[in-house]
């Protein structure tokens, strides 16, 4: 089944700055990469998604990259802010979603004021 | 649009008691739904897909005889937990996917209830 790997566990960043969390997956059918935000206790929320057939994909503050050859693809978050912090999830899934999604490990980001 | 609602929201009960946590989709039809688990700190890890109308698909090490999920109509899935132990202490969370519908945001998204947390006594 397909293993989806998530870096750093945990990310602290000046304010302003930015952030990159990156993932590796295994299996090669994957083709459809979600990235979720969830503050503590609440639900994951979708914050940007990839197909495999686009290999950047940029959304205000957000972009997600992805190397399909090199299967591994990261978040990057520009000029950070305070309600930037939260865990973020990275996930894959074959058949554009259609199928069921298999989340990294999760990156805790505290922005620092 | 596209709202998952989930009941209740927290529930505490005593070891080998059984609960029912319930997911609807308040907007949309749910062809599927996904019953995830999320321990403290760590990701979610799902336990089984649910279909209309058909018997649930459930992840390898989960076993179906303790998480019972019911999804008998397109707006509503169950999980039961039966016989529930302090190790089943979890917050578990729901997806529903609308396969139907070409207006919802990209790629059969999955939208997520807001979690219901079990503390098992």
């Amino acid at each position: 089944g397909e293993n989806v790997e998530q870096h750093p566990s945990t990310l602290s960043v000046q304010e302003g700055d930015s952030a990159v969390i990156k993932c590796t997956y295994s299996d090669s059918a994957s083709n459809y990469f979600p990235w979720y935000k969830q503050e503590l206790g609440k639900r994951p929320q979708l914050i940007i998604d990839i197909r495999s057939n686009v290999g950047e994909k940029k959304d205000q503050r957000i972009a997600v990259t992805l190397n399909k050859t090199a299967k591994h693809f990261s978040l990057h978050i520009t000029e950070t802010q305070p309600e930037d912090s939260a865990v973020y999830f990275c996930a894959a899934s074959p058949n554009f979603g259609n199928e069921k999604l298999t989340f990294g490990t999760g990156t805790r980001l505290t922005i620092i004021p | 649009g596209a709202v998952v609602s989930q009941h209740p929201s927290w529930v505490i009960c005593k070891s080998g008691t059984s609960v029912k946590i319930e997911c609807r989709s308040l907007d949309f039809q749910a062809t599927t739904m996904f019953w995830y688990r999320q321990f403290p700190k760590q990701s979610l890890m799902l336990m089984a897909t649910s279909n209309e109308g058909s018997k649930a698909t459930y992840e390898q090490g989960v076993e179906k005889d303790k998480f019972l999920i019911n999804h008998a109509s397109l707006t509503l899935s169950t999980l039961t937990v039966t016989s529930a132990h302090p190790e089943d202490s979890s917050f578990y969370i729901c997806s529903a996917r609308d396969l139907l519908s070409s207006s919802r945001t990209s790629y059969n998204e999955q939208f997520f209830g807001p979690g219901t947390r079990l503390t098992v006594l």
